[in-house]
């Protein structure tokens, strides 16, 4: 069983280019999660989707990012003309419920770097 | 709202020693789980241990445990013989019953084990 998959593992974009991360949750699960970690710090959270739906968005700046999770094809997390700021790894867990006692399963993340 | 405290950024242990890394938690919400996930420099996030509010024995799982103090909102974890593998940042994490149950992130401990 495959865990959550995310691409690309390293992303270099320069400042007001488009960046999308894609997230393939585990086999079975159908809540995601989008996570933003700067660095030396803890991970942030940005969204929470499950199959064409965004549950909360309340981690999400209100400008320049979006998040989906079509019913075919995996979540992408899509950041618009991106500033230096948006250098952090972005992480995507899945999970196969919402129950706070199951455990969220992390991809690898991605690395977006702003030039 | 939420909020997680961990108050070492950083330790330094000796091989084969024990290491307690602190976390609190601020919730009130009765329902909620904790989590702990290390996260070595090569920057996945691995799942360690989790423990659930109403349960009544402190969680283990190999050589981490968890030492949970409700009453103090305290879920430090013990890492017993501690290993030159275990050198990595730690996260302890909270997810609620309510809302998106989300992670909610404390600021990570980096612990460092000398030969």
């Amino acid at each position: 069983n495959a865990g959550v998959m995310q691409n690309p593992r390293h992303l270099v974009r320069r400042r007001g280019q488009e960046a999308r991360l894609r997230c393939s949750p585990m086999k079975g699960h159908s809540h995601v999660y989008w996570y933003r970690q700067l660095p030396e710090e803890g991970l942030k959270f940005m969204v929470y989707l499950q199959k064409e739906n965004i549950i909360d968005e309340s981690g999400m700046p209100k400008e320049r990012f979006s998040a989906e999770f079509p019913k075919e094809g995996p979540s992408i997390l899509r950041i618009q003309q991106v500033v230096r700021g948006d250098s952090a790894a972005y992480f995507c867990a899945s999970s196969p419920s919402t129950s706070y006692y199951n455990e969220q399963f992390f991809g690898p993340g991605t690395r977006l770097t702003v030039l | 709202a939420q909020k997680i405290t961990q108050t070492q950024p950083g330790m330094f242990v000796q091989e084969k020693e024990a290491v307690t890394l602190d976390c609190t938690y601020d919730t009130s919400d009765p329902s909620y789980g904790l989590f702990w996930y290390k996260q070595p420099s090569s920057g996945e996030m691995i799942f360690l241990i989790y423990q659930g509010s109403y349960d009544q024995q402190n969680a283990t799982e190999g050589r981490y445990s968890l030492n949970f103090q409700k009453a103090r909102k305290s879920a430090n974890l013990v890492i017993s013989a501690s290993q030159l593998g275990d050198s990595a940042m730690y996260f302890c994490a909270m997810r609620e019953i309510q809302g998106a149950q989300k992670l909610v992130f404390g600021q990570g401990t980096r612990l460092t084990i000398n030969p």
